[in-house]
């Protein structure tokens, strides 16, 4: 999964609670990026990052917060989470901001209950 | 409001078939189409990817052909394998930076030996 790793791989929480994933990359590429999938609507872009510490909205970022302190990490926090956030989520990495392949993570699983 | 249409939601070839997955866009200004292929439990992993100037890639098996004035574009999986079977995403970025990518809902293809 070109040195992008996520944690934790799997987690189940209570509504209401927060949550923090976390992507790591070893592959110091400037972009980042946060989707969810959900069955029948592909890949959603929750938020980006095209630096340390400038990060952008996405298509579906309400309840999302991210941070990005250094060029490795790329944080996603549900402030206080709902059973519509169950989902997976992934980490995406790309070198460049033109059309550039995005290499994702293997994903962290995410169950609110 | 999906910019991306992917279909079929499911597919299912026989060995040495071709699979045919068909997407159609809104947005002219998209510039960049890639094909993402995905095994369960794994993240996304880019397959083949188009730029608007250009009517047919092929890498392999596989082919994207395009069509510019109908807005649509496809993925052909020759001689498809059961090692083929996978969920297939298509996707559009816009030019401007950044790569955002809008996805397609996907496609899971079933290649029976």
């Amino acid at each position: 999964d070109a040195g992008i790793t996520q944690s934790p791989r799997h987690k189940v929480t209570e509504t209401g609670t927060p949550v923090t994933l976390r992507c790591h990359q070893t592959e110091n590429h400037r972009y980042m990026y946060w989707y969810r999938q959900d069955p029948g609507h592909g890949l959603r872009l929750i938020h980006y990052s095209y630096g340390v510490k400038d990060t952008d909205k996405g298509e579906v970022s309400d309840g999302y917060s991210v941070s990005r302190s250094k060029t490795e990490d790329f944080l996603l926090t549900l402030e206080s989470a709902t059973s519509s956030q169950t989902s997976v989520y992934f980490c995406a990495i790309s070198a460049q901001g033109g059309p550039y392949e995005q290499y994702f993570g293997p994903g962290t699983r995410l169950t609110v209950t | 409001q999906q910019q991306v249409k992917q279909s079929p939601q499911s597919l299912i070839v026989q060995k040495g078939g071709i699979s045919i997955i068909n997407c159609a866009y809104e947005n002219t200004a998209f510039d960049y189409f890639p094909w993402y292929q995905q095994f369960p439990g794994k993240g996304p992993a880019l397959l083949i990817a188009i730029r608007p100037d250009v009517s047919e890639k092929k890498e392999g098996r596989f082919t994207i052909s395009f069509n510019k004035s109908a807005k649509q574009f496809s993925l052909h999986i020759m001689d498809s394998q059961p090692g083929d079977s996978a969920t297939y995403f298509c996707a559009a970025s816009k030019p401007g930076g950044y790569n955002k990518l809008i996805f397609g809902a996907g496609t899971r293809l079933a290649v029976h030996p």
